[in-house]
């Protein structure tokens, strides 16, 4: 089956340092990728979306390629922000919601 | 515009006590789930409602039911509340379901049985 693999966290980093997160996953098919936001107290929000092998998704500063040959879809930031604390899933689907499949988390926390 | 929305945002049960989660959707979507979200295992589909008048079992759906009371609102009810039950619950829905689709989440709620 389908299944995602996000690098472990907790992650800490410090204001304006490079971000990377990484996600490599399992699928049969040609899954959509995506990357979820969630800040303390709230749901998720899409962070970034990529359907097909080497398009980039971005948004926010954030960036994500959808790499084929090596099933992978890593979140990079090049400065981030104390306003980026928050919990990052990465995610894919090949038929919607029915069949989305989530990585465990990853917790950043950025300090100032 | 206020997308997926749920009640109620926090509520503590006792085991055996039953309840039920409300969620509504103003996007005009045909497809909705609940999903519940545990510590180190991202999110889990629980039920999911393709269209009106349809509904699905999920990852895990035991423990619950679901009601898709019309084109916008999805319920999910616990009949016997159980300590394995304490999570956060999300509802999301979608336009229809496709790989490519954006899903919307609702803000969550958060669920503790003791």
């Amino acid at each position: 089956g389908n299944s995602v693999t996000q690098m472990e966290g907790p992650v800490t980093l410090s204001e304006e340092a490079f971000l990377t997160i990484n996600c490599t996953y399992t699928a049969t098919g040609y899954p959509s990728l995506f990357w979820y936001v969630q800040y303390p107290g709230e749901g998720l929000q899409l962070l970034l979306k990529a359907t097909k092998a080497d398009d980039k998704g971005s948004n926010k500063g954030f960036e994500a390629t959808y790499r084929k040959e090596t099933t992978s879809f890593h979140l990079e930031k090049g400065s981030v922000q104390v306003s980026d604390s928050a919990v990052y899933f990465c995610a894919l689907s090949d038929r919607g919601a029915q069949k989305l499949v989530f990585g465990q988390g990853t917790r950043l926390t950025i300090n100032p | 515009n206020a997308g997926v929305t749920q009640t109620p945002k926090f509520q503590v049960l006792k085991t055996g006590q039953s309840m039920t989660l409300q969620c509504a959707q103003d996007m005009n979507h045909n497809s909705m789930y609940w999903y519940r979200q545990d510590p180190g295992m991202g999110l889990r589909l629980i039920y999911y409602s393709a269209s009106e008048g349809t509904t699905d079992k999920g990852e895990v759906p035991n423990g619950y039911n679901v009601s898709r009371l019309n084109k916008r609102e999805f319920s999910l009810r616990l009949e016997s509340a159980a300590p394995s039950q304490t999570s956060v619950y999300f509802c999301a829905s979608e336009s229809a379901p496709g790989a490519g689709n954006t899903i919307y989440f609702g803000e969550g709620s958060w669920l503790t049985v003791v």
